[in-house]
This record gives structure tokens, sequence and C-alpha cells, in this order.
């Protein structure tokens, strides 16, 4: 039973172009709802996160947009490039343990 | 430099052959955890420990032991290493901030195969 689902699988987009993966959850204790970056033969980086008391948060490039009734969240990397081509994991937490549940993935490429 | 170390970062082993993986951070964090990643399930929290001497199980305990007798590490033991607990592993650490817990920051991995 996964509880936070991440679409789709793998994205291929042109350079310049916009990247959108998208997750849904359904625990609605979750308050805290980072994505990770990991590159090849590399741990996850923390890249944005967002909580539920804004709609929408903005980091250079990366943007993560937060729909709370719908349960749903996503990021968006404008003006794509090939150095964002990575797998992107979104996830979500609750209470003190700031225990992550993890969506299963999205590998990204961005063509030249 | 901040950072959490594993090692080892390759393993091969055989099913019933103890092993620990071990984890380390040199940032004085009170939070650990152990993740395991397979394909199309994302991570996975194995066990984690929110200080020394406590630990708790994560969503996929079986088969792993863990302990937390230092603040700066935490080693993962699979007692009798099974083909199915094949996976690439990953530590992970984070500071607590009050009642909340802050960015948790990853190690390089180990990938772990059982023959």
């Amino acid at each position: 039973q996964q509880q936070v689902k991440q679409s789709p699988q793998s994205l291929i987009v042109q350079k310049g172009g916009i990247s959108i993966i998208n997750c849904a959850y359904e625990n609605t204790a979750f308050d805290y709802f980072p994505w990770y970056q990991q590159f090849p033969g590399k741990g996850p980086a923390l890249l944005i996160a967002i909580r539920p008391d804004v709609s929408e948060k903005k980091e250079g490039r990366f943007t993560i947009s937060f729909n709370k009734s719908a349960k749903q969240f996503s990021l968006h990397i404008m003006d794509s490039q090939p150095g964002d081509s990575a797998t992107y994991f979104c996830a979500a937490s609750s209470g003190s343990a700031r225990q992550l549940t993890f969506g299963s993935g999205t590998q990204l490429t961005v063509l030249p | 430099e901040a950072q959490v170390t594993q090692n080892p970062r390759y393993l091969i082993t055989v099913t019933g052959k103890k092993l620990t993986v071990t984890c380390s951070q040199n940032m004085n964090h009170e939070y650990m955890s152990w993740y395991r990643q397979d394909p199309g399930l994302g991570l996975r929290q194995i066990y984690y420990s929110m200080n020394v001497e406590v630990t708790d199980k994560g969503d996929v305990p079986e088969g792993y032991k863990v302990s937390r007798k230092e603040k700066r590490n935490f080693p993962l033991i699979l007692e009798s290493p099974s083909p199915n607990q094949t996976s690439l592993y990953f530590c992970a650490s984070s500071s607590r901030a009050g009642l909340t817990y802050n960015e948790q920051f990853f190690g390089p991995g180990t990938r772990l195969t059982v023959l």
C-alpha cells in the first residue's frame, strides 16, 4: 500500500521545456512535503519543500504547487536543462519523527 | 565537510552470512534512519533512531537490526541475509529543531547483493 503515488515513472523533455511531476497522498496528517533529487551513484538530496499552509513555493526554476483539498502536489521545473536529468522523488511526512514516506520516483531526461 | 558516510559502498554476499553496514555522520544530528531503494518502490524506511539508545521500526523492518550506542553511528545489521534483501541502502540523518526535525541528509548508498 503506497501512501504517496507519483507519476509519471519516466519523463523526457527537450532542453528549455517544462517538466512536471505529480504526486498524490492519502494521509491527511501529512504536513511536510519535500522533493528530493538523486543523481546516479549518489544519495537523494533535498531540492525544495512545502508545508500545507501555502499553495505554491518557488526556488529558482523549481516550483512546488500544492492542492490541499485534492491531496495533490507537483513539481514544475521551468527551462529544463540537461543537468536536471536525474531521478526525482516526492515525499511526505507527519509528526515530530519526520519519517519520510516516498513516492516511487520519476526518472527525468532532458535532451540537449 | 559535513557528511553522512556509509561502508561498504558495494557488497556481494551469500545467503545466511551475517553482515553489518556502517553509517556515520559528523553533523551532531539526533535523528538517523535507514532506507532501502528498490525499482518502482522508491525509498522505504527500515528503522530510525531519534537519539542515542532510542530506535524504532520503519515500514520494512523484517530481517534487519539496528543499534544506536553513539550519536554519530547507526549500523544496519543483517543477521541472516536473504536474496530479497538485495537492494540499494541509504542512511540519512537530520537535526532536531524544537519539536520537529529538519532536512534529512543522505549518505552515498550501499549496494548489496545477496546470492
